[in-house]
């Protein structure tokens, strides 16, 4: 069993949706929980980050942790047909080796105009 | 553009001959990342430098791969003898040393091609 695990879709959604991705994960030393953003044949780039429990919104994203259920999730309102990507759900733990960084295999989301 | 730079792009080469890319981070960051990804999957790690220094190699980087970072600036990987497996997209990330949640910033990546 992978430590993070992702749904990897395809995902299509009509302009207008809520999208909401999902990831879970098994290490409960994970104390970071990120989201990324790529676009066919780019690197990755940082949506929002989480430390520990609890939710956090900008603007129309809201990333949301459940470590009891090892459980997290982003929230796309409104999308558009710019937030067609790929999203990448992204774990690290605190101390020793806080600089690593365990990846879902990401969701492929196509938002149709 | 200050962000992080890769070279090349593109690589597609034969099985068995030796490749290097180059990654270029950010200018003040002082930890620099490599990371590999398959299609259709997450970047794995692959190794990390805290300025010339590389403080952890993941069991993904065989022997056949080493890495470099001479004077805590740019970084080069080189895989020698490529195998079909070796096929990826490799990924350069850079970030400051600092607590917190010490934000990776990510190049556009080498896409590697063994036929």
């Amino acid at each position: 069993q992978k430590e993070v695990e992702q749904d990897p879709g395809p995902l299509s959604v009509p302009e207008g949706a809520i999208v909401s991705l999902n990831c879970t994960y098994s290490n409960s030393a994970f104390q970071y929980f990120m989201w990324y953003r790529q676009y066919s044949r780019k690197g990755p780039e940082l949506l929002m980050y989480t430390y520990s429990s609890g939710n956090k919104e900008d603007g129309r994203f809201t990333a949301q942790v459940d470590k009891s259920s090892k459980y997290i999730s982003l929230f796309i309102r409104d999308s558009q047909p710019s937030d067609s990507a790929t999203y990448l759900c992204a774990m690290k733990k605190t101390g020793g080796s806080n600089y690593k960084l365990t990846f879902g295999k990401g969701t492929l989301l196509t938002v149709n105009p | 553009d200050t962000g992080v730079s890769q070279d090349p792009r593109h690589k597609i080469t034969k099985r068995g001959q030796n490749v290097t890319f180059r990654c270029d981070p950010i200018s003040e960051h002082n930890r620099l990342y490599w990371y590999r990804q398959t299609l259709g999957q997450g970047p794995e790690f692959l190794t990390y430098f805290q300025n010339e220094a590389q403080l952890e190699k993941s069991r993904l980087l065989s022997d056949r791969f080493s890495a470099e970072r001479p004077k805590g600036s740019f970084s080069t990987l080189e895989i020698q003898r490529t195998e079909q497996g070796d096929s990826a997209m490799y990924l350069c990330a850079s970030s400051l040393a600092q607590t917190g949640v010490n934000e990776q910033f990510f190049g556009p990546g080498t896409r590697l091609t063994v036929l």
